[in-house]
């Protein structure tokens, strides 16, 4: 049962603009969100982190948004550029859960 | 500091044989968990080490096991390994759990023909 999703497998996106990626989740227990990126041959690195007592966090070009009201999160990345070519997950846990819950994941592009 | 680093970086094995996967922690870090990555399926929580004890499993059948020494290092087993089993096993470390900000090595790859 998938408790976070992220339906779109792949974006494309030129260079210089703004990259929306979106994540939705089913369990309103979750509190903590966080994205993670990752490159071919590579593992996951730690991107950006929310608490759900936040609606925004920023850090650089890279801000996540938090609607709890509608389970959505999303994460911004501005001005993009052809390095954040990767594949990203996002991740949610409970305040009392065990183990990170990870979408599938999000193939972004920037193309020159 | 050294990053998480998990040996070997490929394998390719058959159905019916078994596999061992080793993970060495960043220093410090007592929490060692494990995720299988499939195309299909993203990152699946295999299971926790903690102090060398299992805190905590995913939903993978007990074909797949494994252990934590006094070093905090980790290996994971797979026994008779199954064609669905091919899959980027990935370790992770963090200070104190796997519901936090985790710390991922590079994976192995395992391909199982």
């Amino acid at each position: 049962d998938q408790q976070v999703k992220q339906n779109s497998p792949s974006l494309s996106v030129q260079e210089g603009r703004i990259s929306i990626l979106n994540c939705d989740y089913t369990n309103s227990m979750f509190d903590y969100f966080l994205w993670y990126k990752k490159y071919p041959a590579e593992g996951p690195t730690f991107l950006i982190s929310i608490s759900s007592i936040k609606d925004k966090n920023e850090d650089g070009r890279f801000t996540v948004f938090l609607n709890k009201s509608a389970k959505h999160l999303s994460l911004h990345i501005v001005p993009s550029q052809p390095g954040d070519s990767a594949v990203y997950f996002c991740a949610a846990v409970t305040n009392s859960g065990y183990a990170l819950n990870f979408g599938k994941g999000t193939s972004l592009l920037v193309t020159p | 500091k050294a990053g998480v680093t998990q040996t070997p970086r490929y394998l390719i094995k058959t159905r019916g044989q078994q596999v061992t996967l080793s993970c060495s922690p960043i220093s410090g870090h007592r929490s060692v968990s494990w995720y299988q990555q499939t195309p299909g399926q993203g990152l699946q929580f295999l299971f926790e080490y903690f102090s060398e004890t299992q805190r905590n499993k995913g939903n993978f059948p007990g074909r797949f096991s494994g252990r934590q020494f006094s070093n905090s290092r980790s290996e994971m087993n797979v026994s008779t390994l199954e064609l669905g089993d091919s899959a980027l096993y990935l370790c992770a470390s963090s200070l104190q759990g796997a519901s936090e900000k985790l710390f991922f090595g590079s994976g192995t790859q395992l391909s199982v023909l």
